[in-house]
């Protein structure tokens, strides 16, 4: 199993462009989430998923965007890019176990500078 | 606001344990207390998390005081690699939600 993965690692962008973080998973994970980590600081979530066709709203969903459209993609869009938004982006997925248990697989993530 | 309250940063002797503490004094019955660690940058590793019992797996034992307000996660015998930020998270029951601190900065010494 590949895991979680995201594309791309690394991106540059001009304030205004928009853009879209891939994420993927093959573990058949039914929860994913988006996180943003600014430096020296613990990850906030933006958006999470419970399944295909459900999404909700985090802590910090402002500026972004999400679908899940099948199981294993959770993308998100950034629709006009601001530099407050320049941040490592963490995607994770996870199964739910027994009620209040849940372990979180994490991507590599996605280092992205809004210029 | 993150629920936990961990020291900023603890220093370690390779091959001796590492004891890395943890308050979450509003802790709710239902909830889970969830450790990750995240070395240089990566994406977070889960460790262990346990709800009212001690835990132990591969990794490290997971020891929860009788009134659930603190916890302590013990690396038995820490190395180089163990060195890493380590997050205490308790899972909001009410929600999909883990409210991440700051965590503890470990440095294992040689």
């Amino acid at each position: 199993n590949a895991g979680v993965t995201q594309t791309p690692k690394f991106q540059v962008l001009k304030t205004g462009q928009s853009m879209t973080l891939q994420c993927a998973q093959d573990m058949n994970h039914e929860y994913m989430s988006w996180y943003r980590q600014d430096p020296g600081m613990g990850l906030r979530l933006i958006h999470y998923s419970v399944g295909a066709g459900i999404t909700d709203q985090g802590e910090v969903p402002n500026g972004y965007n999400v679908s899940r459209s099948t199981t294993e993609d959770f993308p998100l869009r950034l629709l006009s890019a601001a530099p407050s938004q320049t941040s490592v982006y963490f995607c994770a997925s996870s199964y739910p176990g027994g009620a209040g248990e849940e372990t979180q697989y994490f991507g590599p993530g996605t280092r992205l500078l809004v210029l | 606001d993150a629920k936990t309250t961990q020291p900023t940063s603890m220093d370690c002797a390779e091959g001796r344990a590492a004891n890395l503490p943890c308050n979450h004094s509003t802790i709710s019955g239902n909830e889970y207390v969830y450790w990750y660690r995240q070395i240089h940058s990566q994406g977070p590793q889960y460790i262990i998390h346990g709800l009212k019992n001690n835990e132990t797996n591969e990794m490290a034992s997971l020891i929860i005081t009788e009134d659930r307000k603190s916890s302590t996660l013990i690396l038995p015998h820490a190395t180089l690699r163990d060195t890493a930020v380590y997050y205490c998270i308790v899972r909001v029951e009410s929600n999909y939600q883990l409210i991440w601190g700051a965590g503890t900065k470990l440095i294992i010494k040689p």
